[in-house]
Formats: C-alpha cells, sequence, structure tokens
C-alpha cells in the first residue's frame, strides 16, 4: 500500500522557518518525482514545487521560490519541504504528493497543519 | 502562468443525476489535466489524469474528455458519496496551477 505521512507542522511565529517532512511507504521512493501543495483555510489547492528522483532538477511556483526549498533522502524515503520568513498567508495544510501519470498527483498524503501566528 | 477558470463554484444535483464540471485552460494544455476529488476534511484523491484516464480503483460513473483549453469531468448516476469538492490541474507547464474548485452537493 502507497503511503504517504507528512510530520513537522504546528504553530510558528511571523518570519520564523519551518521543516516539514513526508515519510513514503508501499512503493519504490527513488523511481518518483514528488510534489507539495498546499491549501489555505477553506481555499482552493495551490502547486508548490516538484523534485526529480534524483533532485537534479526542482521546479517551483515563483511566488514562492525564494521562501520554501524542496529536497528529498532516497535513502531515507522521506521528502522535505523548508520553509523560511513565514507569514500569515502561508498558514495552510501541506500535503506532500507523488507524481504519476503526466505529472498528475496519485497519491497524497494526510497533510501536516501548519499556523503562522505570533 | 496558465490560469484554470473552473465552473460553477457550487452545484447542486439529485441521487443519479449526471453532473458536468468545466475547466478552461488560458492556453492550449495538450491533454496534460487531471481531476481531483476532495472531500470534507480528507486530502485530495485522483480521479482522471491526461484528460480522460480513468485513475486505478476509481468508479466508472467519472469520466473526463475535452481537448486544447476546455475540459470537462461527468459524473453518471450521482451517489451520496460523490459529495465534495472538485479540482482540475494543468501539468502541461511549470508552474501546475489548479482550477478554483467545484462544491458538489446533493439537493
Amino acid at each position: 500500500e502507497v503511503k504517504l505521512v507528512e510530520s513537522g507542522g504546528g504553530l510558528v511565529q511571523p518570519g520564523r522557518s519551518l521543516k516539514l517532512s513526508c515519510a513514503a511507504s508501499g512503493f519504490s521512493f527513488n523511481d518518483y518525482w514528488m510534489g507539495w501543495v498546499r491549501q489555505a483555510p477553506g481555499k482552493g489547492l495551490e502547486w508548490i514545487g516538484e523534485i526529480n528522483q534524483d533532485s537534479s532538477t526542482i521546479n517551483y511556483t515563483p511566488s514562492l521560490k525564494d521562501k520554501f526549498t524542496i529536497s528529498r533522502d532516497n535513502a531515507q524515503n522521506t521528502l522535505y519541504l523548508q520553509m523560511s520568513k513565514l507569514g500569515s498567508e502561508d498558514t495552510a495544510i501541506y500535503y506532500c504528493a507523488r507524481a504519476g501519470a503526466g505529472s498528475s498527483m496519485d497519491a497524497w498524503g494526510q497533510g501536516a497543519s501548519v499556523t503562522v501566528s505570533s | 502562468d496558465i490560469q484554470m477558470t473552473q465552473s460553477p463554484a457550487s452545484l447542486s444535483a439529485s441521487l443519479g443525476e449526471t453532473v458536468t464540471i468545466e475547466c478552461r485552460a488560458s492556453e492550449d494544455i495538450y491533454n496534460g489535466l487531471a481531476w481531483y476529488q476532495q472531500k470534507p476534511g480528507k486530502s485530495p484523491q485522483l480521479l482522471i489524469y491526461n484528460a480522460n484516464s480513468l485513475h486505478t480503483g476509481v468508479p466508472s460513473r467519472f469520466s473526463g474528455s475535452g481537448s486544447g483549453t476546455q475540459y470537462s469531468l461527468k459524473i453518471n448516476s450521482l451517489q451520496s458519496e460523490d459529495v465534495a469538492s472538485y479540482f482540475c490541474q494543468q501539468y502541461y507547464d511549470y508552474p501546475y496551477t489548479f482550477g478554483a474548485g467545484t462544491k458538489l452537493e446533493l439537493k
């Protein structure tokens, strides 16, 4: 069974940093592109970015490129999202997802909640 | 960036009815389109990829069609478990972008 489990969310003060992790199991992690998507409370989905199998290619949505960094550790079957200079606009549920056919996202984690507030 | 305009924003339908949700891209996305279903409090789930391919395990009452800039998701014979929000996503070009979503409720 394909499983993605995010961790590292919580309450963080404005201007601080936070790193999310996504532990993958049930598939060959190093064969897949992986990505992050977020959803602000009561809002739609926003694509953050994705990383290829050997980390040689990482694509971001332009508005987040200077704040967020995606990385992965294939030995640990783990995907990461490093977030810096956080503001209230970054309050959201953050999902990791596996890129499947085409580049659709065919498996999703349960999400990690991040609240940015003083 | 490619803009995805999804309609309607909300929809109310009866059990057994056929429902159609539309997504229009701001430029040709060459069938690089997926549809997702998100039930309240849950993570999104893939329904359709490459505009018209049914993801494994998805009921056959869901179907996708379209080409160029115009795409649609059709749900035949609406079931109670189909109450959810639906999102389209283009992955033809970076940055990938989502439609604003359609909230489907039972009448």
